[in-house]
């Protein structure tokens, strides 16, 4: 069983809707984060938390750290959005384990 | 202020041969990390190095090994190749060798074993 699982894996939206993805994680963690790939690999971090909520622009990250689960929400979705969002969880002795990823595709 | 950066961008290896890949980290960041990504993955941790050392492994056998200068750049060799090694590999860098600090990705380097 994976440390991390993600859910939905794939995801269709029309533009505008509000999008969550779910993050579960079975293990002690240090940080949560929320990461963006693009095609053609190019990681981006969007959040880094270990409590409550943050807000940058359109997107929503907040975490439960009593039921090991954390949502990424993104609020007026756009074509540009499209991408695939992990979810990574950062253990203390420096190891950092990976969901496997949901692709997001935002349709105009 | 340059981000993280990977070279080569593109590598085709055959089986059995050897390969080196760089990795420079954002400036200020003393730690360095390496993930395999295979297709349709997520990122798996190969190891992390902080003050030159090698600070935790990942699952991956020996054939995977590291280094890091004192400037913070890092190399990931990768000996005997196999075609199962063709992925996207990753580096992130962050600061202070722990896992409470944001990390920062390279754009990557994907490898072709043939």
């Amino acid at each position: 069983k994976n440390e991390v699982e993600q859910s939905p894996q794939n995801l269709t939206a029309q533009e505008g809707e509000f999008i969550t993805i779910n993050c579960s994680y079975s293990v002690g963690i240090s940080a949560l984060h929320w990461l963006q790939q693009h095609p053609g690999g190019g990681i981006v971090s969007l959040f880094m938390l270990s409590s409550g909520k943050k807000k940058h622009g359109r997107l929503i990250a907040t975490i439960n750290i009593q039921e090991k689960h954390s949502s990424l929400h993104i609020t007026a979705s756009h074509p540009r959005d499209s991408a695939v969002y992990i979810c990574a969880v950062g253990r203390r002795g420096n190891q950092f384990y990976f969901g496997t990823g949901t692709s997001l595709t935002v349709i105009p | 202020d340059a981000g993280v950066t990977q070279s080569p961008t593109h590598l085709i290896k055959t089986r059995g041969q050897q390969v080196t890949l760089r990795c420079s980290p954002k400036s200020g960041h003393d730690t360095v990390s390496w993930y395999q990504q295979a297709l349709g993955q997520g990122p798996q941790f190969i190891f992390q190095y902080y003050e030159e050392e090698e600070r935790q492994r990942g699952n991956f056998p020996d054939r995977f090994s590291g280094h890091q200068f004192p400037n913070y750049s890092s190399e990931l060799n990768v000996n005997a190749l196999l075609l199962g090694d063709s992925a996207l590999y990753l580096c992130a860098s962050s600061f202070g060798g722990n896992s409470y600090n944001e990390q920062f990705f390279g754009p990557g380097t994907r490898l072709t074993v043939l």
